[in-house]
């Protein structure tokens, strides 16, 4: 199976604050023949469903704000929010989905000063 | 609009089985992959199972592998998920979500509790 470690598991910030968090892959999620990263970002408010942000570890949903953003590739990737909305108080979950079982990382929980 | 209603979740004795189902609307049903995932309270999410748009590919994680099974039919734009032996560690929010490949849509879940 491969694991999704994501750091850290939690952080506060204040609003207008620009954060990151990280989420590291047991193996490569890049598909040689496509060139994809099958990495995907979520956000869970409290008492909601999850929300796909962004797939192939940088492509933004629809509707999703430009303050989100996603990077990275191979093993290694990042969602930045680059100025931190009262909203974005939220649990945030990668999943690979290059492999079955899909497995997510264990989260990291934001919370706003 | 893209809905998921999942419904069939409630209070089961250990051992015992429960049906789920989630019915879709909004898009073309027999067009994409569906996933259950589930989430134990106040833990984070787990992967359950997948069917394919035909039925053709199905996936189970193996915590559920031999009791549980995933089905769809695409005439009722519906998934299910039999659930059998449920045990403690069962218990959860159970969610359908569609899956062109990551989860683009979710339903808003239904709880799953097993205890005696």
């Amino acid at each position: 199976d491969i694991v999704m470690t994501q750091t850290p598991s939690s952080q506060a910030v204040s609003a207008g604050e620009k954060v990151t968090m990280s989420c590291k892959s047991s193996q490569s999620l890049l598909y040689s023949e496509n060139k994809k990263n099958y990495l995907a970002w979520y956000q869970q408010k409290p008492g909601q469903s999850p929300k796909l942000l962004i797939s192939w570890a940088s492509t933004r949903e629809s509707g999703v704000p430009d303050r989100f953003i996603g990077s990275g590739s191979g093993t290694d990737f990042t969602l930045t929010i680059s100025s931190v909305q009262a909203e974005d108080l939220a649990v945030y979950y990668c999943e690979q989905y290059y492999d079955t079982p899909l497995t997510f990382g264990s989260g990291t929980k934001l919370e706003i000063k | 609009e893209v809905q998921l209603v999942e419904s069939g979740g409630g209070l089961v004795q250990p051992g015992r089985s429960l049906k789920l189902s989630c019915v879709a609307s909004g898009f073309t049903f027999s067009n994409y992959g569906m996933n259950w995932i589930r989430q134990a309270p106040g833990k984070g999410l787990e992967w359950v199972a997948y069917i394919s748009s035909g039925s053709s590919y199905i996936y189970y994680a193996e915590t559920v592998k031999g009791r549980f099974t995933i089905s769809r039919d695409n005439a009722k734009n519906t998934l299910y998920l039999q659930m059998t032996s449920l045990r403690s560690e069962d218990t959860a929010l159970y969610y359908c979500a569609r899956s062109p490949g990551s989860s683009d849509y979710w339903g808003q879940g239904v709880m799953v509790t097993v205890s005696s």
